[in-house]
């Protein structure tokens, strides 16, 4: 039974444009929520959080949307650039320093 | 180096085979974690550890798998007479308190069992 699910396997975005990436959980216990970016060969990458007393919380060009009611989060990032193409997996947390329950992931690929 | 190393990069062993699977945390985390990532899947959790105490092991797929931190510092995953469906790449990450909810990744063992 997955807990975090990105059911979006993939999505192509031209360079300019905005990437939205969804990512829906079950576990109302979870009270912070991850963003981390992975290149081949390379480990995740952390990207931007965001508690679940926010909705929103933005670090430049990322921006991550949390509704809680939905059970649904969203990473966006504007303008897209080329260096983005990248897996992103969205993950969650219950209890502080516990461990991240990831997604599956989304492959991200921005054309110039 | 800065970051979570960890060796060896890749691996392959034979069905049956023991193996080692070393990770270098950053200096001075407190928290480190073990997860396991099959191909075209997210991470999943394995085990963790708080300095040199092993606090949950819930995610080790079978008692073939086997974690060890001694010192606090660096850990070992060791999973004996490995088997095919072990395939999959080992990533560890770190933590500077058990508090944290940002942990920093290595690159990961990627292992194939033939």
């Amino acid at each position: 039974d997955q807990q975090v699910k990105q059911n979006s396997p993939s999505l192509s975005v031209q360079e300019g444009r905005i990437s939205i990436l969804n990512c829906d959980y079950t576990n109302s216990m979870f009270d912070y929520f991850l963003w981390y970016k992975k290149y081949p060969a390379e480990g995740p990458t952390f990207l931007i959080s965001i508690s679940s007393i926010k909705d929103k919380n933005e670090d430049g060009r990322f921006t991550v949307f949390l509704n809680k009611s939905a059970k649904h989060l969203s990473l966006h990032i504007v303008p897209s650039q080329p260096g983005d193409s990248a897996v992103y997996f969205c993950a969650a947390i219950h209890n502080a320093g516990n461990m991240l329950t990831f997604g599956g992931g989304t492959r991200l690929m921005v054309k110039p | 180096g800065a970051g979570v190393s960890q060796s060896p990069r890749y691996k392959v062993a034979k069905r049956g085979q023991d193996v080692a699977l070393r990770c270098d945390p950053i200096s001075g985390h407190v928290s480190l974690f073990w997860y396991q990532q099959a191909l075209g899947q997210g991470p999943e959790f394995l085990t963790y550890f708080q300095n040199e105490a092993q606090l949950d092991k819930s995610g080790l797929p079978s008692d073939r798998f086997f974690a060890e931190r001694p010192e606090g510092s660096v850990s070992t995953l060791k999973i004996q007479r490995t088997q095919q469906e072990d395939s999959a790449v080992y990533l560890c990450a770190s933590s500077p308190q058990t508090g944290d909810t940002e942990a920093f990744f290595g690159q990961g063992t990627r292992l194939t069992v033939v």
